[in-house]
């Protein structure tokens, strides 16, 4: 069965070090890749994605994230994390399946980060 | 993009009881979802509610326990029944319009004592 990894769950990091965090998906068929966070007591909101193209994909607030289909892994990267960064961290992966779409959560990674 | 809004946002139930959650969607979509997310793990889907037609459960999930109404495009419900305290979870609502990303509701914090 398909599935998610995220390998570290919780992350503690001061103000202006570097980030990434690890993911990496059990899937051999097309497969689309997300970043979600969930700020405290708030709903999950989209980082960024990874339909095609260029694996190498921007998204909100200075994160990044690379596709590396040889090593089946999307990791979540940002050069210089901030206090409000303090969130949980989950990654994603939708595939398909006989036609059948389905949603793929990683466990999450909580990260706090210290001023 | 899709607005999602789920009611209600937090309850507290008695065990043995049931819980009907409702999620509302500010755009018609084919198919909605509904995740559970228990304490310290990640989310799991439950179903997928397609308009006119049964829920699809996943592995580990029965109609029996998580009946699911989908009456229109733009609504669903969610009923947790005969509830034990393992059921305390946040169950979330999610869509997909377009098949891109998906959008999810504040989510319902179930407690039962």
């Amino acid at each position: 069965a398909q599935s998610v990894s995220q390998h570290n769950h919780h992350v503690i990091l001061s103000e202006a070090a570097s980030l990434e965090l690890g993911c990496n998906y059990s899937y051999g068929g097309t497969v689309n890749l997300f970043w979600y966070v969930q700020y405290p007591g708030q709903h999950l909101q989209l980082l960024l994605k990874y339909f095609s193209g260029d694996p190498l994909v921007k998204g909100i607030k200075g994160f990044e994230a690379e596709f590396i289909k040889s090593k089946f892994s999307f990791n979540l990267r940002k050069p210089s994390v901030q206090w409000s960064d303090t969130a949980e961290y989950f990654c994603a992966a939708v595939t398909n399946s006989g036609g059948y779409q389905k949603v793929t959560f990683g466990i999450g990674t909580k990260l706090q980060v210290i001023p | 993009s899709a607005v999602i809004s789920q009611k209600p946002s937090r309850d507290i139930c008695q065990r043995g009881t049931s819980l009907t959650i409702q999620c509302q969607v500010d755009s018609q979509v084919t198919m909605m979802f509904w995740y559970r997310q228990q304490p310290g793990q990640s989310l799991t889907l439950i179903a997928t509610a397609n308009q006119g037609s049964e829920a699809t459960y996943e592995s580990g999930f029965v109609i029996d326990k998580f009946p699911i109404s989908r009456p229109n495009l733009t609504f669903s419900t969610l009923t947790v029944s005969n509830m034990s305290p393992e059921d305390s979870s946040i169950y979330l609502c999610s869509v997909r319009p377009g098949n891109t990303e998906a959008f999810f509701g504040q989510g319902t914090r179930l407690t039962v004592v």
